[in-house]
């Protein structure tokens, strides 16, 4: 069965550098959601979409960090002038849409190291 | 805003016997609460959800958690602990308003069962 994938599984970049991460969704799923896992930090809320569109975009922690999502399917997340304090763990989720009843569906997550 | 502690850095527990993950949830409103299990270098993984109705909330892979109002808690539990069990537990709250369904987590807890 196809669940939440996510690609690449591992970045390693350069300071300054940008980078895309990219979701697959659970087939179906409308809902859409990128965390954040840091050490210090421990899991964030970054942004979540409904269909294409963002509602809430308030856990982006920068204007470097931006996020667009096609087709109500495919979800890229794009860190600009990556900087060492975006090394974290990017998970995005998926779920039914509705009121919030639904459990969110997780992927194996892509892990960023940026230099 | 709707938060979750976990009290509990880490829980040590022996094989066979009972564990207990504590959590405890302060929201305006009906709660919708969730754990989550995060095994090492994996996503997380759906346990189970209260929504409404019974207290007692039945899950994955023989875990259960006890919804108790009166004292804001919905502690993880399970009667016969596995090694295989051990991995990092997360409690979570959905935040916001109707149709916007991005979770709080708690800061997680270590789950070390020994043999």
């Amino acid at each position: 069965g196809a669940g939440v994938s996510q690609s690449p599984s591992n970045k390693v970049t350069e300071k300054g550098k940008d980078v895309e991460l990219r979701c697959d969704p659970i087939s179906g799923h409308t809902a859409l959601y990128w965390y954040r896992q840091s050490l210090g930090q421990g899991l964030e809320f970054l942004i979540y979409f409904q269909g294409n569109s963002a509602p809430d975009k308030s856990g982006l922690p920068s204007d470097r960090f931006s996020a667009e999502r096609t087709g109500g399917s495919v979800s890229t997340l794009t860190i600009q002038r990556t900087q060492q304090e975006d090394s974290a763990v990017y998970l995005c989720a998926s779920s039914l849409g509705g009121q919030g009843r639904n459990e969110q569906f997780f992927g194996p997550g892509t892990r960023l190291t940026v230099l | 805003a709707q938060s979750v502690a976990q009290p509990e850095d880490q829980v040590n527990v022996a094989e066979g016997n009972p564990l207990t993950v504590k959590c405890t949830y302060s929201v305006s409103g009906n709660p919708y609460l969730f754990w989550y299990v995060q095994y090492p270098n994996r996503g997380l993984q759906f346990l189970l959800k209260y929504i409404t109705g019974d207290n007692l909330v039945k899950g994955s892979y023989g875990f259960e958690a006890e919804f108790n109002k009166s004292q804001t808690s919905f502690h993880l539990k399970k009667p016969s602990a596995l090694v295989s069990d051990s991995a990092l537990y997360f409690c979570a709250v959905r935040e916001g308003e109707w149709g916007f369904q991005k979770l709080v987590f708690g800061t997680g807890t270590r789950l070390l069962v020994s043999p």
